[in-house]
């Protein structure tokens, strides 16, 4: 009931398309969703957020779709780039825990 | 000015070795936490201490004992290394305060990549 599924676990993607990444849970007692994006060689770095009581969120390219009925969540890269080319990560925060269950991850590839 | 920092960068054993990381964040984070990621890229929780007190271990091998001089220093000392150790451990901290709000960005260290031969 902890885990978070995340798929798929690599993606190519040609410049200007988009990217898209798909996660889902089962405890209803999360309440925060953050993606993390991790480029080699660094640590994760947080990218975008939303929490259950929002739909959608976007900053710039990217966009964060929440469907709480369903419990997915997915990550949308408009006009992706080769500089998106990287590892991103959901995750998933417990009410009143401390512990963020991450996804097993997708590799992102964009070819210029 | 780096937010969270981790010493060494790399780390190459001897099987059977006692290591140490140091993690030290500069942030004023009350939480701190140590992940593991294997050749899979797989993040997992090991550790989480908040204002110095232990909140989270997770299954994780009494060989590892992490310690908190204080809120800002996170270190993990490893006893009798194995092949099995060989992954890159990750160092974060946050503003979590364990309840709902808007702190609960963890910031990551660059990483330590520990080899074990």
């Amino acid at each position: 009931q902890q885990q978070v599924k995340q798929s798929p676990q690599s993606l190519i993607v040609q410049k200007g398309g988009i990217s898209i990444i798909n996660c889902a849970y089962e405890n209803t007692a999360f309440d925060y969703f953050p993606w993390y994006q991790q480029f080699p060689g660094k640590g994760p770095a947080l990218l975008i957020a939303i929490r259950p009581d929002v739909s959608e969120k976007k900053e710039g390219r990217f966009t964060i779709s929440f469907n709480k009925s369903a419990k997915q969540f997915s990550l949308h890269i408009m006009d992706s780039q080769p500089g998106d080319s990287a590892t991103y990560f959901c995750a998933a925060r417990n009410t009143g825990g401390f512990k963020t269950i991450f996804g097993a991850g997708t590799r992102l590839f964009v070819k210029a | 000015d780096t937010a969270v920092s981790q010493t060494p960068k790399y780390l190459v054993t001897q099987m059977g070795n006692d290591k140490s990381i140091k993690c030290e964040q500069n942030l004023g984070h009350d939480t701190m936490y140590w992940y593991k990621q294997d050749s899979k890229k797989f993040l997992k929780i090991m550790f989480s201490y908040n204002n110095k007190e232990l909140i989270i271990n997770e299954t994780v091998p009494n060989r590892f004992s992490p310690k908190s001089p204080d809120k800002a220093h996170l270190n993990l000392h490893i006893n009798s290394l194995e092949l099995g150790d060989s992954a890159v451990y990750f160092c974060a901290s946050s503003q979590d305060s364990g309840t709902s709000g808007e702190e609960e960005t963890q910031y990551f260290g660059p990483g330590t990549r520990l080899l074990v031969l």
